[in-house]
């Protein structure tokens, strides 16, 4: 089975910039989606395909993917950015996420 | 407006089953695959299954394997998760969740239904 590798935890200022990295063997070669998820709230997606980023999701959420890492990028991050962020690819028919990164803003 | 409801979540006893549903409206479901997702507490988010859009395909997660099954009624806008045999491990919230376009291992999960709650304790 293929696995994504998160940091439990990623912590950044207020308006500094947050990089929330997701590990898998060659997942250069995939397609990484992003999803952020808030306390009861449904997963959204942030990011698709590696750095495409859905209309109504703000510029400051970027991807970048290549090798055997894809990363996650907030630009100024805001006090309503702190949530839990997953990464997500397609293996085999399967759906695999990474263990999700819990994001604070300070 | 596209939507995906679930319902049927509850509180059952190991070893029972369970039966969750996931109402389509606002697209041509019946050109979608749909992916079942769970949030277990205090932790992160696990595939569940997948079924393709004309219920050709099923596939599952090892960890229900053989418990679980996937179906749809494309006539009723519906997706069903038979959950057999339930186990403590199963408590989660259960999510349906469609993927952007058509090719169903190629978009990301656009659109998530708000969430079923199951809860699996004796």
């Amino acid at each position: 089975s293929y696995d994504l590798t998160q940091p439990l935890s990623v912590s950044v200022a207020l308006g500094q910039t947050a990089r929330i990295t997701c590990r898998g063997t060659n997942i250069g070669n995939k397609n990484v989606h992003w999803y952020q998820r808030k306390p009861g709230q449904a997963p959204v997606m942030v990011i698709s395909r590696d750095t495409n980023r859905p209309s109504g999701i703000p510029e400051r959420f970027s991807g970048s993917n290549s090798g055997n890492t894809a990363t996650l990028t907030l630009s100024g991050a805001q006090a309503g950015d702190e949530a839990d962020y997953y990464c997500q690819v397609y293996d085999s028919n399967t759906v695999v996420f990474g263990g999700g990164t819990k994001l604070t803003v300070l | 407006q596209v939507q995906l409801v679930e319902s049927g979540g509850g509180v059952v006893q190991p070893g029972r089953s369970l039966r969750l549903s996931c109402a389509a409206s606002g697209f041509t479901f019946r050109s979608y695959g749909i992916h079942w997702v769970r949030q277990a507490p205090g932790k992160g988010l696990e595939w569940v299954a997948t079924i393709w859009y004309d219920g050709s395909n099923k596939y599952y997660a090892d960890s229900v394997k053989g418990r679980f099954t996937v179906s749809r009624d494309n006539s009723k806008n519906t997706i069903y998760l038979h959950m057999n045999n339930l186990r403590a491990e199963d408590t989660a919230v259960y999510y349906c969740a469609r993927p952007q376009g058509l090719r169903i291992y190629y978009y990301a999960l656009d659109v998530w239904g708000q969430g079923t709650t199951v809860t699996v304790s004796s």
